[in-house]
């Protein structure tokens, strides 16, 4: 079974400066989350999809971010524009129901540099 | 709100002997708590959870978990610890519902051999 897939691995950009991080989740999970992850922190969440709707994204800040998973499978998550501190690792997670004890499983993540 | 504590930053054990990385939580309801491990430069790879029944759950890799309400605590224990486990630990936890999973700040794992 394949697992969680992102792109790129790594990106580099200048502050105010935008950039776009594509998820494909694990084929038939309904539930997709992303998280940014700050060097020396756990993963906080961003926003979660359940199929093509946002079930939270308290977190997300709407000024500069932006994620849309339009036909319920793949998603991508919006920087515009970046600054100093979005630099991070942006994972994806995806899960069968996204509720209780559900795992939640992770993909690689995408490294961004903000300079 | 639900909140994770792991008291360690660094945990350093020599290969073979046990280890155990310290998990406490907080929760409203009852827990559902996880257990993930990361190698640099990759994702979290998901080890065990805890959802109900027997307080002591098998993972992955020979790592378990105890969780115990008393103490509201579910740490990482494995019998003998290997060189290739050395990695950071994140633990876990939600609330019962749609609730978002709450990490840790993570455990940072050497074992020494």
């Amino acid at each position: 079974e394949a697992g969680v897939a992102q792109s790129p691995r790594y990106k580099i950009i200048e502050k105010r400066q935008s950039v776009a991080f594509w998820c494909n989740p694990i084929s038939g999970h309904a539930t997709l989350y992303w998280y940014q992850q700050i060097l020396g922190q756990g993963p906080k969440l961003l926003i979660q999809f359940q199929n093509n709707g946002v079930v939270d994204d308290s977190q997300l800040p709407k000024d500069r971010f932006s994620a849309e998973r339009l036909k319920g499978v793949d998603s991508t998550l919006k920087i515009q524009p970046a600054k100093l501190e979005d630099s991070a690792v942006y994972l994806c997670a995806s899960s069968s129901s996204g509720r209780d004890g559900d795992t939640q499983y992770f993909g690689p993540g995408t490294r961004l540099t903000v300079l | 709100a639900q909140s994770v504590a792991q008291p360690e930053d660094q945990v350093n054990v020599a290969e073979g002997n046990p280890l155990t990385v310290k998990c406490t939580y907080s929760v409203s309801g009852n827990p559902y708590l996880f257990w993930y491990v990361q190698y640099p430069n990759r994702g979290l790879q998901f080890l065990l959870k805890y959802i109900t029944g027997d307080n002591l759950v098998k993972g992955s890799y020979g790592f378990e978990a105890e969780f115990n309400k008393s103490q509201t605590s579910f740490h990482l224990k494995k019998p003998s610890a290997l060189v290739s486990d050395s990695a950071l630990y994140f633990c876990a936890v939600r609330d019962a519902g749609n609730t978002p999973l709450v990490f840790g700040k993570g455990t940072r794992l050497s074992v020494i051999a």
